[in-house]
């Protein structure tokens, strides 16, 4: 079945350093991809997304690009802050080939902290 | 434009008993999902509703059951509650099924 598999944290990082994420997935068909970010205490909220091949999303600096090739959808971000420090999920939004009906599945999270 | 509400922010039961957990839609959104996330796992598909109907469920037991009203609203149910029910619930709405999903801050459930 479809799943999506993102790198273990938690992810610690100096302010101003370079932020990557790993994101890897399978799917049937053409799923769109997705990254929420939930700060502590709150709900998840979305940052970006991505819905067919090539398609890069961005959002508050941060860059994901849907490669169907090696099937992943890594975030990144050029200078994290202190203020980036949360829960990063990737997920993914694909089509059940019986119902026609769409489903989620979500990534377990990383954990991201920023030091200043 | 509001966002997608939750109600309570937190609750607390005994086990045993039983919890009523809500969840406002965006306006003109008509699917809801709900998700639990428990403390150190990800987020588990939980339900979805569009257009009134239960339209999928995940692997839960049916002691958790929800309806959705006919102003797009829902209520997730859970009896017989146990302790491993202590979760982050999340509320999560779209404009209709397949499309972005908007989320709500969640109610913490808290099982003692």
């Amino acid at each position: 079945g479809d799943s999506v598999t993102q790198m273990e944290g938690p992810v610690t990082l100096s302010e101003e350093a370079f932020l990557t994420i790993n994101c890897t997935y399978t799917a049937t068909g053409y799923p769109s991809l997705f990254w929420y970010v939930q700060y502590p205490g709150e709900g998840l909220q979305l940052l970006l997304k991505a819905t067919k091949a090539d398609d890069k999303g961005s959002n508050k600096g941060f860059e994901a690009t849907y490669r169907k090739e090696t099937t992943s959808f890594h975030l990144e971000k050029g200078s994290v802050q202190v203020s980036d420090s949360a829960v990063y999920f990737c997920a993914l939004r694909g089509e059940t080939l019986t119902s026609g009906t769409y489903k989620y599945i979500f990534g377990t999270g990383t954990r991201l902290k920023v030091l200043a | 434009e509001a966002g997608v509400t939750q109600s309570p922010t937190h609750l607390i039961k005994t086990r045993g008993q039983q919890a009523t957990l809500r969840c406002s839609p965006i306006s003109g959104h008509t699917s809801v999902y709900w998700y639990q996330q428990a403390l150190g796992l990800g987020l588990q598909f939980l339900l979805w509703y569009d257009e009134g109907e239960e339209r999928n469920r995940g692997n839960f037991p049916p002691r958790f059951s929800g309806r959705q009203f006919p102003n797009y609203s829902s209520e997730l149910n859970v009896n017989a509650l146990e302790l491993e029910d202590s979760a982050l619930y999340l509320c999560a709405s779209s404009l209709e099924q397949g499309n972005t999903q908007y989320f709500g801050p969640g109610t913490r459930l808290t099982v003692l």
